[in-house]
C-alpha cells in the first residue's frame, strides 16, 4: 500500500512535552501538508512543505510548532512543550504538485495532552 | 472570517432519501474546490471541480460548481447507511496551493 503514512496514530504526552509526528507522503509525492482537526471542527491547514522548503505556514501557530520535509525521510510536525489545547487530530496529505494537485490524507496522529 | 461555509451542520434522513449538501465560499484566487467524505478516519477525496456548470458523477453522488454564485452542491441519490459520514468542502487557492476547508455537514442515514 503505497498511501500516505502517519506515525504514531496516537500520541500521549504530558503538558511540557514534545511531540513529534511523521508523515512519509504517496510514492511520488513531493507536496505535504499539515492540518489539525480540534474536537467539533473542520480542518484547519497549518502549513505547506515541499522537499526542503517551507512553503506556506501561514496556519502555524507562532510559538511552539514547527515543520520539516527533509530531502530524505518523512516530513515531521514538531510541537514542543505541549498543552491540553494542542489536543486534537493531526492530518498529514500529500500530492503531486503541478497539474496532480488533489491531495490524498494520511489516517491522521490523534494527539491526546493530559 | 470563515472563507468557506457548509450548510447544513447536520442532517439526519433515511435510507432512499435524496440530500443536498451545501458549500459557498469566498476566496481571492479561486482555483478549485475539492469534496471529501470523512468517516471515523482521515478524510477520502470525492470530487475535485474547477469549472462552472459541469456537473461530477461518482455512483450515486454528484456535485456542480457555480463560480458565480461562489457555491458547490453535492448531492446523494437513495441514501444508504454506508453514507454516514462528515462531508468537507475544501477550496484551493491559485497561491501556493492554499486549501480553506469548511466546518463539514454532519451526514446521519437511518436504517
Amino acid at each position: 500500500n503505497a498511501g500516505v503514512m502517519q506515525n504514531p496514530r496516537h500520541l500521549v504526552r504530558r503538558r511540557g512535552q514534545e511531540a513529534r509526528l511523521r508523515c512519509s507522503p504517496m510514492k511520488g509525492h513531493s507536496h505535504v501538508y499539515w492540518y489539525r482537526q480540534l474536537p467539533e471542527e473542520g480542518l484547519k491547514f497549518m502549513v505547506y512543505l515541499q522537499k526542503e522548503n517551507i512553503i506556506d505556514e501561514s496556519g502555524m501557530p507562532k510559538e511552539r510548532f514547527s515543520a520539516e520535509f527533509p530531502k530524505e525521510g518523512p516530513s515531521i510536525l514538531r510541537i514542543q512543550q505541549v498543552v491540553r489545547g494542542d489536543s486534537a487530530a493531526y492530518f498529514c496529505a500529500s500530492s503531486g504538485g503541478g497539474s496532480s494537485y488533489e491531495q490524498y490524507f494520511g489516517p491522521g496522529t490523534r494527539l491526546t495532552v493530559t | 472570517e470563515d472563507k468557506v461555509v457548509q450548510s447544513p451542520l447536520s442532517l439526519v434522513v433515511h435510507e432512499g432519501d435524496t440530500v443536498t449538501l451545501n458549500c459557498s465560499y469566498e476566496v481571492t484566487n479561486f482555483r478549485s474546490l475539492l469534496w471529501y467524505k470523512q468517516e471515523k478516519k482521515a478524510p477520502t477525496f470525492l470530487f475535485m471541480l474547477t469549472s462552472s456548470g459541469i456537473e461530477k458523477k461518482s455512483g450515486r453522488l454528484s456535485s456542480i460548481l457555480d463560480k458565480k454564485e461562489l457555491s458547490s452542491i453535492l448531492n446523494i441519490t437513495a441514501t444508504q447507511t454506508g453514507d454516514s459520514a462528515i462531508y468537507l468542502c475544501a477550496v484551493e487557492e491559485y497561491n501556493f496551493n492554499k486549501f480553506y476547508f469548511g466546518s463539514g455537514t454532519k451526514l446521519n442515514v437511518k436504517p
